[in-house]
C-alpha cells in the first residue's frame, strides 16, 4: 500500500512568520493535491501537483512537487490566524484511489 | 457550484444495527469514493466505484460494507452489523473523468454507535 507521511504533524506557529510543511511518500506517482480541512467540516482542495516541478501559488500558500524525490511541500508566507486548520496531502495511487497523508494541524496564534 | 451532497449528517445507532450513508455526488463525475475519519485522525480509504462496479477496496472495505449505486444519482454506503469502532466520520467524494481531477468531498456523515 502506497504510504504517505507528513511533518510535522503539529505546527503552532506566530502570525507573520514563514514555515513549510512536507509531504513524503512512499512510490511513483505523478499527482499529488492538498487539502485543508477545517474542525469538523469537510476537506476542500487547494491545490492539484500534476508533473516534476509544478508549483501552484494561492495567497499566502504555496505547493511544490518533486517527483523523484516523493516530496510535495507546502509553504505558508505570512502566516495569518485564517490559516489555522489542518492540510493534508494526497498521492493518487495505481488504482486511481486517493492515499492521504497523517495530515498537519495548523494553529497560527495572534 | 455543483457539490456533492450526504444524508444524515448525523446517525446514532446501536451496536449490531444496520446503517446505510447516503450520497449524490456531482453530477458528470465518473468515479466515486468513500472515505472515513475517526476523530482527529487520518483520513482513510474505502472504496472507489466507477462503471458501476468496485474499482478498489482496502482492508478495512471488509464483508461488513457494501456499496450501491441503485440509480443515476445516489451512492450508498451499507455497514451491515455496525462494531462500536465504526464510529467515525464517512466522506463521500466524487471526481470527474479525466485523469487530472481532484476530489470534491462532501460534508460527511458522522456515525455514533452505542
Amino acid at each position: 500500500e502506497l504510504k504517505v507521511e507528513q511533518n510535522p504533524l503539529f505546527l503552532s506557529m506566530q502570525e507573520g512568520k514563514n514555515y513549510t510543511i512536507y509531504c513524503n511518500y512512499s512510490t511513483t506517482s505523478d499527482r499529488l493535491y492538498w487539502y485543508r480541512q477545517d474542525p469538523g467540516k469537510s476537506l476542500e482542495s487547494l491545490f492539484v501537483l500534476l508533473s516534476n516541478g509544478a508549483v501552484k501559488q494561492e495567497g499566502r500558500l504555496m505547493a511544490s512537487l518533486d517527483t523523484k524525490a516523493r516530496l510535495s511541500t507546502l509553504h505558508i508566507t505570512a502566516a495569518v490566524h485564517d490559516l489555522s486548520a489542518t492540510y493534508f496531502c494526497a498521492v493518487v495511487g495505481a488504482g486511481n484511489q486517493f492515499y492521504f497523508g497523517t495530515g498537519t494541524s495548523l494553529t497560527v496564534i495572534p | 457550484e455543483p457539490e456533492v451532497t450526504q444524508t444524515p449528517s448525523h446517525q446514532v445507532t446501536q451496536m449490531g444495527q444496520e446503517v446505510i450513508l447516503r450520497c449524490v455526488p456531482i453530477s458528470n463525475h465518473l468515479y466515486f469514493y468513500w472515505y472515513r475519519q475517526i476523530l482527529g485522525q487520518k483520513v482513510e480509504f474505502l472504496v472507489s466505484f466507477y462503471n458501476n462496479e468496485i474499482s478498489e477496496k482496502s482492508e478495512i472495505f471488509d464483508d461488513q460494507f457494501s456499496v450501491e449505486r441503485p440509480d443515476g444519482s445516489n451512492f450508498t454506503l451499507k455497514i451491515r452489523s455496525t462494531k462500536l469502532e465504526d464510529s467515525a466520520m464517512y466522506f463521500c467524494a466524487s471526481r470527474p473523468g479525466r485523469t487530472d481531477g481532484e476530489l470534491f468531498f462532501g460534508e460527511g456523515s458522522r456515525l455514533t454507535v452505542l
